[in-house]
């Protein structure tokens, strides 16, 4: 199986929370797990990313935890901004240079904070 | 957009006719990537390239092909389009397999 699921579609949160976005994957080959950020018009830009060896990676505000038992991994953005708001994509790809390096892309949260 | 353009920016074609889009880059990146983004279905590889001449199909490949002639050009042809081929192409770059793409600012595509 090579789907990520991502939920939620969509998120509301207001300046200064916790914006908290989900991803699941079902196949256990995957080996790195980025986070990119998409702003309207403009190409998705990588955020963040994890690979399962570690269970928890922060960069300022944004934070990724991993659970490899079951298959989730999640992206935490503390003291949420306004400027904050886009499209956030979790994605995946296989281990090895045979993969290539392709990515599964999960479905999309927009993520909209208010003032 | 670490030194990715893709050409035309937007397109408005009809039914039936061959379309190309192209994307070229200046980082001397090995491996190349065409997706396209529609709503509810995030980004979807269509083709990639891991060399020159060397291209393999995505997980959305039909009624799509490309061609990789230089290092720093990859095109990708709709060899005749469709409507449901309406959709937003992204093309994207990495130096190797399993680190950071980096994606263009997009073609947006319409068939009528």
């Amino acid at each position: 199986q090579q789907q990520v699921k991502q939920s939620p579609q969509s998120l509301i949160v207001q300046k200064g929370g916790i914006s908290i976005i989900n991803c699941a994957y079902e196949n256990t080959a995957f080996d790195y797990f980025p986070w990119y950020q998409q702003f309207p018009g403009k190409g998705p830009a990588l955020l963040i990313a994890i690979r399962p060896d570690v269970s928890e990676k922060k960069e300022g505000r944004f934070t990724i935890s991993f659970n490899k038992s079951a298959k989730q991994f999640s992206l935490h953005i503390m003291d949420s901004q306004p400027g904050d708001s886009a499209t956030y994509f979790c994605a995946a790809s296989l281990a090895g240079g045979t993969s290539y390096g392709k990515l599964t892309f999960g479905q999309g949260t927009i993520l909209t904070v208010h003032p | 957009d670490a030194g990715i353009t893709q050409s035309p920016r937007h397109k408005v074609t009809e039914t039936g006719t061959p379309v190309t889009l192209r994307c070229h880059q200046t980082e001397n990146h090995r491996y190349m990537y065409w997706y396209r983004q529609d709503p509810g279905h995030g980004l979807r590889l269509i083709h990639y390239s891991y060399g020159v001449k060397d291209t393999d199909k995505g997980e959305v490949s039909d009624g799509y092909s490309v061609s990789r002639s230089k290092t720093e050009d990859f095109l990708l042809t709709l060899e005749s389009a469709t409507s449901s081929q309406t959709s937003v192409y992204f093309c994207a770059i990495s130096e190797s397999a399993g680190n950071t793409q980096y994606f263009g600012p997009g073609t947006r595509l319409t068939v009528l």
